[in-house]
C-alpha cells in the first residue's frame, strides 16, 4: 500500500540558511501534520492542513511556515535555521476532514536535517 | 495545556515476561493513540482506542482506555526481542476541527533480553 512520502531524506545546512521539506500524503488523503522529533524526544506537533486550509497550530517558531496545495501536497518552509532546527520531521496525513475524521494518522519516514 | 505521562520510561525485561506500560493524561478526551518507534525510523501506528473502556489486541500486545480515570495501558504478553523498540502514546488535542495535532508522551523505551 503506497505511504507518506517525505522529500529530501537527509538535509544538511549551514545556520541561518532555509530549507524546504516536502510532503505527499497517501492517496485520497486530504489531511496533513507537521511534527518536529529532537533527538531522544517525543514528537511535537507543529502545524496541520486540511483541503488546503491551516487547521491546527501547534509549537512551530514564526521563523517556519508551511502551506498545502491543490494536489494536497505540503511544504515546511523554514528560514534563519538555528542549530537547535536539528531534528527529525514527520508529515503524517488522514483522511476525512472534521466532519467524518478517520482520526488515524499515518506517518511518512521523516527528514533529518542537520544545521551545522 | 494539556499534559501526556507515561511510565516508565525505560524497561528491561527478559523475555516471556509480562509488562504494562502506563499513560495518563490531564484533559477529558476519547481518543488515545499507541505508536511504535525503532531507532532513527517512523512512529508505526499500533492502535486507535476511541471510546471509554475499548480494548483492542494484536499478537502480544494489547491496550485500553479508561476516559473516566483519563488512563491507558498497553499490555506486553510472553515478551519476545522483536518487541523491543520505543512505545509513545498520545492524545489528540481535540479542537474540533478534525486536523487536531497529536500530543505524546515522553516514550518508553523498551529492552527485551533473551
Amino acid at each position: 500500500a503506497a505511504g507518506v512520502i517525505q522529500s529530501p531524506r537527509h538535509l544538511i545546512k549551514e545556520k541561518r540558511e532555509t530549507a524546504t521539506l516536502k510532503c505527499y500524503p497517501i492517496p485520497r488523503h486530504d489531511t496533513v501534520y507537521w511534527y518536529q522529533q529532537g533527538p531522544g524526544q517525543d514528537p511535537q506537533f507543529l502545524i496541520s492542513f486540511y483541503e488546503k486550509m491551516q487547521s491546527d497550530k501547534g509549537s512551530i517558531p514564526d521563523r517556519f511556515s508551511a502551506q498545502q496545495f491543490s494536489d494536497y501536497h505540503s511544504e515546511l518552509n523554514m528560514s534563519s535555521l538555528e542549530l537547535g532546527d536539528s531534528a527529525l520531521y514527520f508529515c503524517a496525513s488522514s483522511s476525512g476532514g472534521p466532519r467524518f475524521p478517520s482520526y488515524e494518522q499515518y506517518f511518512g519516514p521523516g527528514t533529518r536535517l542537520t544545521v551545522t | 495545556e494539556l499534559k501526556v505521562e507515561q511510565n516508565p520510561l525505560f524497561l528491561s525485561m527478559q523475555e516471556g515476561k509480562n509488562y504494562t506500560i502506563y499513560c495518563n493524561y490531564s484533559t477529558t478526551s476519547d481518543r488515545l493513540y499507541w505508536y511504535r518507534q525503532d531507532p532513527g525510523k517512523s512512529l508505526e501506528s499500533l492502535f486507535v482506542l476511541l471510546s471509554n473502556g475499548a480494548v483492542k489486541q494484536e499478537g502480544r500486545l494489547m491496550a485500553s482506555l479508561d476516559t473516566k480515570a483519563r488512563l491507558s495501558t498497553l499490555h506486553i504478553t510472553a515478551a519476545v526481542h522483536d518487541l523491543s523498540a520505543t512505545y509513545f502514546c498520545a492524545v489528540d488535542m481535540y479542537s474540533g476541527g478534525g486536523a487536531d495535532g497529536l500530543t505524546f508522551g515522553k516514550g518508553t523505551h523498551l529492552i527485551i533480553q533473551p
